[in-house]
């Protein structure tokens, strides 16, 4: 058990429908990551977030948002969702000292 | 941006030790860490390294040339439960965090 907790585990949803992704980092950590495993592909950076304020943005969708809110959980926002968003929906944080990175169990997203 | 080359598929036998390489492209290089992934569950971490040299940790040590952009993971004493794939993943002066997309290991008998 990391100690990074998301929710839900598994989502099941049709096209055009919007989605939110919830992750809960381990205490003490300021950093939340979240990255999309696709199948047969490998994990893609979507955004981070470091203390309630966006750090890094990778190949983040603009149907897709994020934010970290005071308590330092975050939200990861789908909408207008495509049967190519089905994927692994992972969250991750990390230390004041950065030199790793925790993994939560994942939310796996079905679009039907 | 960033490039990560790593094996797709290697093959090993229980007991031995094997040695999965990953080369990257980078502006900016950061730190770069390698994790195990079993299929459908979360990447777990197995070491990070920024500075060149070896690190070890138990049956696991990694290796870092940051001039060659070249690093790798050996394993040692493989168990069967060392099967899964393993990711090798770079931060660069952004903060961004880029995976190669994983050598699957399979431990033989």
């Amino acid at each position: 058990d990391s100690g990074v907790t998301q929710t839900p585990k598994h989502l099941i949803t049709a096209t055009g429908q919007r989605v939110t992704l919830r992750c809960s980092p381990r205490s003490g950590d300021l950093s939340v990551y979240w990255y999309q495993q696709s199948l047969d592909q490998g994990l893609q950076f979507l955004i981070q977030y470091y203390n309630g304020e966006e750090r890094a943005k990778g190949n983040i969708l603009e149907r897709f948002s994020a934010q970290q809110f005071p308590d330092l959980h975050s939200e990861l926002n789908l909408s207008s969702l495509e049967l190519g968003d089905s994927a692994l929906y992972f969250c991750a944080s990390s230390p004041p000292r950065p030199d790793t990175q925790y993994f939560g169990p994942g939310t796996r997203l079905t679009v039907l | 941006g960033q490039n990560i080359d790593q094996p797709t598929e290697m093959t090993a036998t229980e007991g031995a030790i094997v040695q999965i390489n990953c080369t990257y492209q980078t502006s900016g290089f950061n730190g770069l860490f390698w994790y195990q992934q079993h299929a459908g569950e979360a990447p777990t971490f197995l070491s990070y390294n920024v500075l060149d040299g070896l690190e070890e940790k138990g049956r696991f040590s990694s290796f870092l040339s940051r001039s060659k952009g070249y690093s790798y993971l050996l394993l040692k004493e493989l168990q069967m439960k060392d099967s899964a794939s393993y990711l090798c993943a770079v931060r660069d002066q952004s903060q961004k965090v880029t995976f190669g997309t994983g050598t699957k290991l399979q431990v033989i008998p």
